[in-house]
Parts: structure tokens; sequence; C-alpha cells
């Protein structure tokens, strides 16, 4: 039962146009939602988050959109960048349980094209 | 200075053998978490400690044992390694009380059992 669902294994976009990563959730009580970024031989790092209370978090060259109707959200970038070719993994959390256990999609890679 | 940090980074071994991997946070988080990412690259939580408290314990065979002998370590031993364990593991942190329950990850250790 994939709670976190990131259906497109991959996305390429030539630099300076948006990129448009999508996740979707199925369990109604997650209340967090977070962004991650891939490097190779990496660990994820951080990107953005959004709580389930807003629909549009903005932090410079990336948004993220909440949908909590349909249960999806959005990553956009805008413009892409080649250095933001890496894999994006979609995260969600219901704080009130499971001590806060994050829950991940299985990642899209995004290649950014010069 | 690395924030999380995981040895080895990588690792090789015989099917049968008992092997552990260690990680150290030097960010002053209470919670510390154990990652597997399988070969479809799905990240997926193991363990989770609380101030050295086991919290969360997915449905993980009982031949993998963390510990934490303080809250900035948490180490991994896995005894009589399978094929199937092949995958890299990361290590993670993140503040307790924090609002996003942002995790912030190791490098990860590439297990490979031969």
């Amino acid at each position: 039962d994939q709670q976190v669902k990131q259906n497109s294994p991959s996305l390429s976009v030539q630099e300076g146009r948006i990129s448009i990563l999508n996740c979707d959730y199925t369990n109604s009580m997650f209340d967090y939602f977070l962004w991650y970024k891939k490097y190779p031989a990496e660990g994820p790092t951080f990107l953005i988050s959004i709580s389930s209370i807003k629909d549009k978090n903005e932090d410079g060259r990336f948004t993220v959109f909440l949908n909590k109707s349909a249960k999806h959200l959005s990553l956009h970038i805008v413009p892409s960048q080649p250095g933001d070719s890496a894999v994006y993994f979609c995260a969600a959390s219901d704080r009130n349980a499971n001590a806060g256990k994050s829950t991940f999609g299985d990642g899209t890679t995004l290649t950014v094209k010069p | 200075d690395t924030a999380v940090s995981q040895t080895p980074k990588y690792l090789v071994t015989q099917m049968g053998n008992d092997k552990s991997i260690k990680c150290e946070q030097n960010l002053g988080h209470d919670t510390m978490y154990w990652y597997k990412q399988d070969s479809k690259k799905f990240l997926k939580i193991m363990f989770s400690y609380n101030n050295k408290e086991l919290i969360i314990n997915e449905t993980v065979p009982n031949r993998f044992s963390p510990k934490s002998p303080d809250k900035a370590h948490l180490n991994l031993h896995i005894n009589s390694l399978e094929l199937g364990d092949s995958a890299v593991y990361f290590c993670a942190s993140s503040r307790q009380g924090s609002v996003s329950n942002e995790q912030f990850f190791g490098p990860g250790t590439r297990l490979t059992v031969l």
C-alpha cells in the first residue's frame, strides 16, 4: 500500500523552462508535505515544504502547490537550471501520529538540458 | 563539518556475514532514522529513535538491530546477511518539535551482499 506516489519516474526539460513534478497521496491524515532533492551518491536534502492549511508555498525558484481535495501536490521550478538535474522525492507526514514519520514517494528524475 | 555522517560509504560482504553501519549527527537533533533505498529507488523507513528510545519499527526482519548509545549516534547491525539486503542505507536526523519534521540525511552506505 503505497500512500505517496510519484507517477512520473522521469522528466526532461530545457534550461530556462518550467519543471513541474507531481505527487499524489492517499492518506487524508497527512498534514505536512515536503520535497527533497537528491544528487547521485549523496543523501536527500530538504528543498521546500507546505502545511496542509496552505495551498501554496514559494521559495525563490521553487513553488509547491497543494490541492487537498485532489490529494495532489506539485513542485514547480522556474526557470529550470542544469544544476537542478537530480532525483526529487515527495514526502508526507501525519504529525499527530506515527511519531512524525515521513512517507516517501519513489522519486522523479529531473534532467534539465542546457 | 559534516552534519550527518555514515561509515562505511561502501560495504561489500558475503552472504551469512554480520556487519554494522555507523551513523553520527552533530546537529543536536533528538530523533534519528534509518532508511533503506532498494533497487527501485524507493526510500523506506526502517527505524526511528528519539532520545535513544525506539519509536518507529517498521516491518523489518529481526536480523536488523539498531543501537543508539547516545542521541547523536544510531548504528545499524545486520546479522546473517542475505542477497536481498543489498541496497543503499541512509541515516537521517530531525529536531523534535520541528513543524515540518525536515530531515537531514547522511550520504548513504551502499551495501552489496555477494
